[in-house]
């Protein structure tokens, strides 16, 4: 059973840089998943902020891809976000999640989902 | 983007009732939704993909259908467990998208 946990500071200053770690235990990190952080601000929906494949290949959500980079660290089993000049709107719980692949009985892609989640930690921008 | 439309955005019932939520994509999605749960303080927990697969574990009282643009989840016979908010999710384009969310609550 495959174990992320979120780790990194819970409170950032405005303009600073929000820096997280998702620890993965449990599954190989090199495999054909992707590992992805979403983000939720307090009593909002779901945002999706990117992710990154073992090789270093990374998707970012155009809304953020300015100010974000996610890296892995395939040694310490880890993957990491930065978010860059953050505001108050950046306020969120944020998450680290697998993503898996699904295919049908013919063999063809039919779904990716995010199967595993970290616990989620809380950062809050605020002077 | 693609954007995905839940409704309704809460529902009351009780237990024992059937429930459907339902979720609307801007455009066609094919099959790829994904239905998610998230209890308060917890991370969403999977429990469908390819709009209609039971994710292991997932009990069989869930259930989805549809294709394109309209899509359903429904819980046949609503459990205490059940008491929380429903997520639907595109994976056919990126960035992946979530639709705002259902509350189910206590009636």
């Amino acid at each position: 059973q495959v174990l992320l946990q979120e780790s990194g500071p819970g409170l950032v200053k405005p303009s600073g840089t929000l820096s997280l770690t998702c620890a993965v235990s449990g599954d190989s990190i090199n495999t054909i998943n992707w590992w992805a952080w979403v983000r939720q601000p307090p009593g909002k929906g779901l945002e999706w902020i990117g992710e990154v494949y073992h090789t270093g290949s990374t998707i970012y959500n155009p809304s953020l891809k300015r100010r974000i980079t996610i890296s892995v660290d395939k040694s310490k089993s880890q993957f990491s976000l930065n978010l860059r000049s953050v505001t108050a709107a950046d306020t969120a719980v944020y998450y680290c999640a697998r993503k898996s692949f699904y295919y049908d009985t013919t063999g063809h892609p039919s779904a990716q989902a995010f199967d595993s989640w970290g616990q989620g930690t809380l950062v809050t921008v605020s002077s | 983007d693609i954007q995905l439309t839940q409704s309704p955005s809460s529902l009351s019932a009780s237990v024992g009732d059937r429930v459907t939520i339902t979720c609307r994509a801007s455009q066609s999605i094919s099959s790829y939704l994904s239905w998610y749960q998230q209890k308060p303080g917890k991370a969403p927990k999977l429990l469908l993909y390819a709009t209609s697969t039971l994710q292991s574990g997932v009990p069989s009282r869930f259930s989805g259908s549809g294709s394109g643009t309209d899509f359903t989840l429904t819980i046949s016979s609503l459990q205490a467990g059940d008491f929380a908010t429903y997520y639907c999710q595109q994976s056919y384009r990126t960035p992946p998208t979530f639709g705002g969310g259902t509350r189910v609550e206590i009636k």
